[in-house]
């Protein structure tokens, strides 16, 4: 019963390659996000959708396109990985409410371009 | 770039009170402050947030200064699970949260 979560956990890929990570929630949430802890552990949004539509889109390279295919999941595809991207990244989603908009996250995907 | 600022370290006894501190000076009217941890790169765990008011829930206390500048986040009882990078951030409705450098808070047996 997971509330948000990730595939895969862990992804290891030669530079140039083309990889997808998909993001789920099952919290009925309206809005989605990915985002990105590189190796000083600075944790930094990249996107943000609601409801399908994309409101957030940080300066984050073209070659990273997120695709929500319905309100429940976000997926983060990646053209062309350099070294630079290995990382961490990390899904979340938001609900809505008076009291503010907590947002829940996945446990990550490792990435590490070789 | 973080709103908040808080200490880059810290160290609890197990079974003691830990209590977190962050300014927020700048902090808006309608801006709400969350606290946030991070367990050894795992996902980010929300615990608690408020506007102006004490909270409690299961895991923490917040308390937030009357001018709303500063709050403390109190472990009651800190336990060895408790080591964790946490985040104070100030956020309004659905805007992106922004992530400092949080406090390490260490706790020793």
């Amino acid at each position: 019963d997971t509330a948000v979560s990730q595939t895969p956990k862990y992804l290891v890929t030669q530079m140039g390659n083309d990889k997808s990570i998909k993001c789920e929630q099952n919290l009925g949430h309206d809005t989605m996000y990915w985002y990105k802890q590189d190796s000083k552990k600075f944790l930094k949004i990249m996107f943000s959708y609601n409801n399908k539509e994309l409101i957030i889109n940080e300066t984050v390279p073209n070659r990273f396109s997120p695709k929500s295919p319905d309100k429940a999941h976000l997926n983060l595809h990646i053209n062309s990985l350099e070294l630079g991207d290995s990382a961490v990244y990390f899904c979340a989603s938001s609900g809505s409410g008076s009291r503010g908009e907590t947002q829940y996250f996945g446990p990550g995907t490792r990435l590490l371009v070789l | 770039d973080a709103k908040t600022t808080q200490p880059p370290s810290m160290d609890c006894a197990e079974g003691r009170a830990a209590n977190l501190p962050c300014n927020h000076s700048t902090i808006s009217g309608n801006e709400y402050v969350y606290w946030y941890r991070q367990i050894h790169s795992q996902g980010p765990q929300y615990i608690i947030h408020g506007l102006k008011n004490n909270e409690t829930n299961e895991m923490a206390s917040l308390i937030i200064t009357e001018d709303r500048k500063s709050s403390t986040l109190i472990l009651p009882h800190a336990t060895l699970r408790d080591t964790a990078v946490y985040y104070c951030i100030v956020k309004q409705g659905a805007q992106k949260l922004v992530f400092g450098q949080g406090t390490r808070l260490t706790i020793n047996p």
